[in-house]
């Protein structure tokens, strides 16, 4: 199994252009997140998905777009991006049982800087 | 103000000691909570969940109080391979959890 997956790693973008980050899990859950983190500040969550179809917005939504068309695919997209929006990036995936919240399992992260 | 709270540190301690972070959180509704471990630059870890009656892993001891609304992490005989930073994290509810802003530990020779 290969867990969460991101995908790019590493990516620079000049203010104004857009990109999509891809966030894939294997292990079949129905939560998915997106996360950023900044230093000092913690990760805070941009939009979250509790399940295939369904995205909802977090702490920090603005200048960011999310779809889940498949189970085990959450996009992140800046649609024109900031420096504002320089960061690391974290996906993650979690699953309920038995009406309790698990662990979530995170992505090696993107790191993205916005010139 | 944060739903959930740390001391960011950095705790400096000695290799050999004992240390302890507390976290508060503030929604009363949660139900799960989480240490987490993140090194420098690497995605969080699943470090224990802590549970009411309280949990022990190995040196790693986790313990939950409600009246308080605290969680605490004791870490006996520290290691140079415990620096890191530690997150907490309670989850109050659509199982949506929130993160502490981590508190930074390093062991030292």
């Amino acid at each position: 199994n290969a867990g969460v997956t991101q995908t790019p790693k590493f990516r620079v973008l000049k203010t104004g252009q857009s990109m999509t980050l891809l966030c894939a899990q294997d292990m079949n859950h129905e939560y998915m997140y997106w996360y950023r983190q900044d230093p000092g500040m913690g990760l805070r969550l941009i939009h979250y998905s509790v399940g295939e179809g369904t995205t909802a917005k977090g702490e920090v939504p603005d200048g960011y777009n999310v779809s889940r068309l498949k189970k085990q695919n959450f996009l992140l997209g800046l649609e024109s991006a900031a420096p504002s929006q320089t960061s690391v990036y974290f996906c993650a995936s979690s699953y309920v049982e038995e009406g309790s919240f698990n662990e979530q399992f995170f992505g090696p992260g993107t790191r993205l800087t916005v010139l | 103000r944060k739903e959930v709270e740390q001391d960011p540190g950095p705790f400096n301690v000695p290799e050999g000691a004992t240390v302890a972070f507390n976290c508060t959180y503030s929604n009363s509704a949660s139900q799960s909570f989480f240490w987490y471990r993140q090194d420098c630059r690497k995605e969080p870890k699943l470090l224990m969940s802590v549970y009411s009656s309280g949990n022990e892993d190995g040196r790693f001891t986790a313990q939950l109080n409600r009246a308080s609304q605290y969680i605490s992490l004791l870490i006996r005989d520290s290691k140079l391979s415990d620096s890191a930073t530690y997150l907490c994290v309670a989850e109050g509810g659509s199982y949506i959890p929130t993160f502490g802003r981590g508190t930074s530990l390093i062991v030292h020779p």
